[in-house]
Order: structure tokens, then sequence, then C-alpha cells
């Protein structure tokens, strides 16, 4: 699975928009863009994952650039709910039997 | 109701001993995993089974082994605990054995002192 490189800590204020950004530059054809977060204490949690096209749900929006070297994690309106550690990870996507390999991650901070 | 539930929570230990910590998820899912979070808060998987059978194993100490008595549960046994073992260690599931999207636990922190 390709390497993952992000800031090691961000800040944001509370109700704007947090965005969060990963360099994998040498993500392969087949390989998955996937985000997690792991808030202090708790276990990580899935947040969205995207292979080329931009995509949303209820918890952020993945944006992936056209030549998927790179992408950012939007969270649109961060509360401090959303403090945590923020990991990219880069996967081939229907292999690797669930074997995510976390880096070191973005600490978000959301402050008031 | 968790969807992955782990126990104990907490977990202080002398060298030496041998201890257990439990994993279940009623989520349905056929695949869970052991995770380790260290010191350094690195996050590495150490065994995946699928339907009760290991599909991963991290080369993980012989002293580490899990058990699945069923696709829902499955179990870390430690033996002749290590102080290099003191951890938190996150038991998760998916789906099936090829899913990317994980559901963790709340974590098992253990200390050995």
């Amino acid at each position: 699975d390709a390497k993952t490189t992000q800031p090691t800590s961000m800040d944001c204020a509370e109700g704007r928009a947090a965005n969060l950004p990963c360099n994998h530059s040498t993500i392969s054809g087949n390989e998955y863009v996937y985000w997690y977060r792991q808030i202090h204490s708790q276990g990580p949690q899935y947040i969205i994952h995207g292979l080329k096209n931009n995509e949303t749900n209820e918890m952020a929006s993945l944006i992936i650039t056209e030549d998927r070297k790179s992408s950012t994690l939007i969270l649109p309106h961060a509360t401090l709910r959303d403090t945590a550690v923020y990991y990219c990870i880069v996967r081939v996507h229907g292999t690797s039997y669930g074997k995510l390999t976390f880096g070191q991650g973005t600490i978000l901070t959301v402050h008031p | 109701d968790t969807a992955v539930s782990q126990t104990p929570k907490y977990l202080v230990t002398q060298m030496g001993n041998d201890k257990s910590i439990k994993c279940e998820q009623n989520l349905g899912h056929d695949t869970m995993y052991w995770y380790k979070q260290d010191s350094k808060k690195f996050l590495k998987i150490m065994f995946s089974y699928n339907n009760k059978e290991l599909i991963i194993n991290e080369t993980v100490p012989n002293r580490f082994s899990p058990k699945s008595p069923d696709k829902a549960h499955l179990n870390l046994h430690i033996n002749s605990l290590e102080l290099g073992d003191s951890a938190v260690y996150f038991c998760a599931s998916s789906q099936d054995a090829h899913a990317g999207e994980l559901f963790f636990g709340e974590g098992s922190r253990l200390t050995v002192l």
C-alpha cells in the first residue's frame, strides 16, 4: 500500500471548515484513499473513502486531485467534538484483508 | 447497544502473568481484528480472523494467541507478559475480509508492571 504524508497538526475555529490535506504521490491506480479519525481515548472511526471522484457523506467530504496524488478531507462546520487525530490511509480496495496501515496522522484541534 | 465491545477496558498486571482480553461484535460481520497502539500512538495490526479462520498474523510473538470461538467473538490471550506489552489493544470488525471500513471497539489499556 502507498505511503501517505500528512501535517503533524492543524488548528481550526469552531464553526469553520477544517481542511485536512494528505499527500499520496505514489498511489496506484487501484488504491483507494481512506480517512479515519481517533478521538482521545476512543477507537478509530471510519469517516469516508474514495477512488478518484469526490465523495461526501454525513460526516465529511473527500476531494481527490485529478492526478490522485493528494486529497483533502473537509469537515464543513467543525465542532469541538471533531478534535481528534485524523488518519489518511491508502489501500487497495478488495484486497489486503482489511489491513489498514496507520501513519502518524494529523492532530486537529478545534478551538472555540 | 455497542457494536464492538471489549473487556476489560483496563488491565494492570505483573510481568510474567497471563491475561486475556475479550471482544464481541453484534454487527453480523465475518471478519475481526486485533490492533495494538503503543505509547507512541502508532496503530498496528496484529491478527485478523475471517469466519473463525486466521488470515493475518503480523509476526506477533508466540506469547500472543488469538482465539475465535465463533465469528462474533475474537479473544486475545497473552502469556508471560512483558513490560513492552503495555499498550492499548483495539478489537475491530468488518463485513468481510476485503472491506476497508472497520468498526473499532473502545480499546483495552494493558499496563504491565
